[in-house]
């Protein structure tokens, strides 16, 4: 069955150093998200992604993020320069559709610790 | 802006028996879309379960089931015959047209045998 796969599992990094989070989403799958989950709090949304351009961002998703589509495989996550409260697990999902509900298939998280 | 709430953090289970858990939420949107994820241990997130606002009747998935109460704006998940599988945290999510989720703080569930 396909998976949304996400490396690394786990990335530790200096404060104001740059992280790139990876992401292959399901191969016919059309629209691509992040989230985050810092310790002990909600699952929140961050950005969503189609067609090479952002569809809906939130407002935790500030000028220090980016995100793209390389290669048409990976699907990534920057942070130019992280801040101790970038510390979080970082899911990215994908859905094959946008009608109606749209299943989305999560990755197993990366695990983000800055130091 | 949508609001879920889970109001259990924890819950335990014997073995066979079954659990239910609340979730209630907030919106001023009629078409929506409810979900419950399960995120076992290993941390990947899973679809449990999945309800349309316009629909009356409860989904049902094996032995998960919902009471779907849309005037209390109530989606509670019933676990039946629990299963030692069935430990992990449980979300509660919110879908409008915007397609990005909303998700509760979660319950986690843990089965005893």
């Amino acid at each position: 069955e396909p998976e949304v796969t996400q490396t690394p599992s786990h990335q530790v990094t200096q404060m104001g150093q740059e992280v790139i989070l990876r992401c292959v989403p399901i191969s016919n799958h059309l629209y691509f998200y992040w989230y985050r989950q810092i310790l002990g709090q909600k699952v929140e949304f961050l950005v969503s992604f189609y067609n090479n351009e952002i569809s809906e961002k939130s407002e935790i998703f500030d000028d220090q993020f980016s995100v793209e589509r390389p290669d048409g495989s990976n699907f990534t996550l920057k942070i130019r320069s992280t801040k101790l409260e970038d510390s979080a697990m970082y899911f990215c999902a994908s859905s094959i559709v946008k009608r109606g509900y749209n299943e989305q298939f999560f990755g197993p998280g990366t695990r983000l610790t800055v130091l | 802006a949508q609001t879920v709430t889970q109001s259990q953090p924890e819950m335990s289970v014997q073995e066979a028996e079954t659990v239910t858990l609340s979730c209630t939420y907030d919106t001023s949107e009629s078409n929506y879309y409810l979900f419950w994820y399960k995120q076992p241990p290993s941390r990947q997130m899973i679809l449990v379960i999945r309800q349309e606002a316009y629909k009356q009747q409860n989904a049902t998935e094996n032995r998960f089931s919902v009471n779907f109460q849309k005037a209390a704006k109530s989606f509670s998940l019933k676990i039946s015959d629990s299963q030692l599988g069935d430990t992990a945290m449980y979300f509660c999510a919110f879908m409008t047209d915007d397609y990005k989720l909303s998700f509760g703080a979660g319950t986690t569930v843990t089965v005893r045998a």
